[in-house]
């Protein structure tokens, strides 16, 4: 059974503390990592899709990186604002031909 | 330019009848797929479609079936529904399926979803 785990379950940060999450998958047969935005009421927003190894991209105050050697991805949100409260999902794709989500880790950005 | 659209938006089932949900996917995308997500999980892949076959399947039982039409909309079809079927359902289109790498390597474009409640 292939694992997809998201840490921490939840966060509460104020206003301007940067932050970060992590994302733990398996290392073998790897494709790619994506991160999704989810916000109450509305539909999961991609992030970023990542495919190689050492991978670092950029979206505004987002940041993530990719360790496909030792299985794991972090998000990282520089300057946190209270827009960014939102549930952030990684999901993970490789030999089995699906995209496999974590449980996502929910931002709370008090103001 | 309409993005992915669902309907409807919520839905109240009794046991044991069954339900169809419905999605139109993004403008431009040919791939559809559909997720559960029950409460406290990541959403769960159901299955896949593409040139209206279904080309992926997730652990999911036969109840569980679907439609792929020529405009490229989509159904999700669950009959003889459980209480274990309440969920909220999400679709999602994308221009690549998922044979391969090539189809992780386009984000999921997805709907707002349908919440379903069995009773």
């Amino acid at each position: 059974i292939l694992n997809v785990e998201q840490s921490p379950q939840s966060l509460h940060v104020q206003e301007g503390d940067s932050t970060n999450f992590t994302c733990s998958f398996p290392s073998s047969n790897f494709y790619a990592l994506h991160w999704y935005r989810w916000e109450t009421a509305k539909s999961p927003e991609a992030l970023f899709v990542m495919t190689l190894n050492g991978d670092e991209k950029k979206k505004g105050r987002i940041s993530a990186t990719l360790n496909t050697k030792e299985g794991y991805s972090y998000l990282y949100i520089k300057g946190s604002q209270p827009e960014d409260s939102a549930t952030y999902l990684c999901a993970f794709g490789g030999a089995t031909n699906k995209l496999i989500f974590g449980t996502g880790t929910l931002l709370a950005v008090q103001p | 330019d309409a993005g992915v659209t669902q309907s409807p938006t919520h839905l109240i089932k009794t046991r044991g009848q069954q339900v169809t949900l419905r999605c139109s996917p993004k403008s431009g995308h040919d791939t559809v797929s559909w997720y559960q997500q029950a409460l406290g999980q990541g959403p769960q892949f159901i299955f896949q479609y593409y040139e209206e076959e279904e080309r992926q399947r997730g652990n999911f039982p036969d109840r569980f079936s679907g439609h792929q039409f020529p405009n490229y909309s989509s159904e999700l079809n669950v009959n003889a529904l459980l209480l274990g079927d309440s969920a909220l359902y999400l679709c999602a289109s994308s221009t690549v399926p998922g044979q391969g790498w090539e189809g992780y390597g386009s984000p999921l474009h997805f709907g707002n979803g349908t919440r379903l409640t069995v009773t």
